[in-house]
């Protein structure tokens, strides 16, 4: 079974400077899919950026990216420029690709508090 | 276009009640998640449909929790009888297929809150 490990329970920033979040994985499977997901106070758990696992080159969204490290099986989040509106749980997710074990669903890590400080 | 309905937002029963879950998923996706998510935890699954069939149902205890999904469309939550350690957010999510659709995403509703007394 794939496994999740988000090693930091909280982290925090100053508006407008740069965090990152780790997240590092278990698995034995080629091909999936890995997720940073953004829940707010409201619950609602919103898509901040994915990653294909066949790609080698890092997916960035805005002020958003990541690091793929694919034989250290570490996926990190990248916040710059860091807004009071970022603050939130953020959770990191692993989805197999097709025909794999876990198709479909999502597994996630603990989850990490982001606290923006003004 | 309407996201991911969930009702009730909020319930609080007691030990050996029952209380039952809602959702209803964006129009025409196919696939529809339960999780169950305990206080500082991340979600865990407890059950996945595709359309009105069962795709993996392996973390739900079914001694106490079901689910259904007529139609392939709204779905229910049951938990009969309700434990102290049932105390969570369960989580509606729905995605186009099993592998998400575009880019694999999976839509999330607010949740509903059990507190078990």
């Amino acid at each position: 079974a794939q496994t999740v490990t988000q090693s930091q329970p909280e982290m925090s920033v100053q508006e407008a400077e740069t965090v990152t979040l780790s997240c590092t994985y278990d698995t034995s499977e080629s091909d999936y899919y890995l997720f940073w997901y953004k829940q707010p106070p409201s619950r609602q758990m919103i898509l901040v950026i994915r990653q294909e696992a066949y790609k080698q080159q890092n997916a960035t969204e805005n002020r958003f990216s990541v690091n793929f490290q694919k034989a250290a099986k570490s996926f990190s989040l990248k916040i710059s420029d860091s807004q009071l509106g970022d603050a939130a749980m953020y959770f990191c997710a692993y989805r197999s690709g097709a025909g794999g074990t876990s198709y479909g669903k999502l597994t996630f890590g603990q989850g990490t508090i982001l606290t923006v400080h003004p | 276009e309407a996201g991911v309905a969930q009702s009730p937002r909020y319930k609080i029963i007691e030990k050996r009640q029952s209380v039952a879950f809602w959702c209803n998923p964006i129009s025409g996706h196919a696939t529809l998640y339960w999780y169950q998510q305990i206080l500082g935890q991340g979600p865990k699954l407890l059950i996945q449909f595709q359309n009105n069939g069962v795709v993996d149902d392996s973390q739900l205890p079914k001694d106490r929790f079901s689910a259904e999904r007529l139609k392939g469309v709204d779905s229910t939550l049951k938990i009969q009888p309700a434990k102290l350690e049932d105390s969570a957010v369960y989580l509606c999510a729905s995605s186009l297929d099993s592998a998400g659709g575009a880019g694999g995403e999976l839509f999330f509703g607010e949740g509903s809150r059990l507190t078990v007394l």
